[in-house]
């Protein structure tokens, strides 16, 4: 089973700023990694796929990167309604498909 | 809008049974491979379980296998996943979600999600 390890657990950074978040597989994913975020008391929802595709309707502030075992989602400048939960998930080796521990997007 | 709306959570004993449901629409539902997402409280996502477009291919976490059976009926655009033995672990929100595979069989993503049906095992 691939192990998914997000880093860090939590992020403050106030609106306007960039946020950088790191996903780390325990063994190489090709760029079969996706992001969700998540707002509390709602569902997960898609933000990119095949590490670096947005998916419909996602603004282009979000930005996804890397390949093998280090990938990276950027926001370059934090909205309101990007304060949240991000999990990245794999898909290279399944099953069972695997998901990062998430890290949490604070308001600083 | 496509959408699915999960149904069937509730509280059950430890060892007991339950039967979620998850409804489809505005999709062609019998052509999609579709996928239960889970969340404790207060946890992350833990994926359970996924299901072909013909119901053909199922796969499942090991921590639900013999446990819980992933069923569909494409004639009535409905997702099943039939919970037995429950455990306290297994007490989370049950999220169904549209799956969306890299190429035919082959792992993917979630792209279209429900809100939720919670379920409570107690003992």
């Amino acid at each position: 089973e691939i192990v998914m390890t997000q880093s860090p657990a939590s992020l403050s950074v106030s609106p306007g700023e960039r946020a950088t978040l790191s996903c780390r597989a325990s063994q190489s994913v090709s760029t079969d990694l996706a992001w969700y975020q998540q707002k509390p008391g709602q569902a997960p929802r898609l933000l990119i796929s095949g590490a670096s595709t947005r998916a419909t309707g996602i603004p282009d502030r979000f930005s996804g990167g890397g390949s093998g075992t280090e990938f990276t989602l950027t926001i370059s400048s934090l909205q309101s309604e990007d304060f949240a939960v991000y999990y990245c998930q794999q898909y290279n080796n399944w099953p069972p498909l695997t998901f990062g521990g998430g890290t949490k997007v604070e308001i600083k | 809008d496509v959408q699915v709306v999960e149904s069937g959570g509730g509280l059950v004993q430890v060892g007991g049974s339950l039967r979620l449901s998850c409804a489809a629409s505005d999709f062609s539902f019998s052509n999609y491979a579709m996928s239960w997402v889970r969340q404790a409280p207060g946890k992350g996502l833990e994926w359970v379980s996924t299901i072909s477009g013909s119901g053909t291919y199922r796969y499942y976490a090991d921590s639900v296998k013999g446990r819980f059976t992933l069923s569909r009926d494409n004639s009535k655009n409905t997702l099943f996943l039939q919970m037995h033995s429950l455990r306290a672990e297994d007490t989370a929100i049950y999220y169904c979600a549209k799956f969306s595979p890299k190429s035919y069989e082959e792992g993917g993503w979630m792209d279209v999600w429900g809100k939720g049906t919670t379920v409570t095992v107690s003992s």
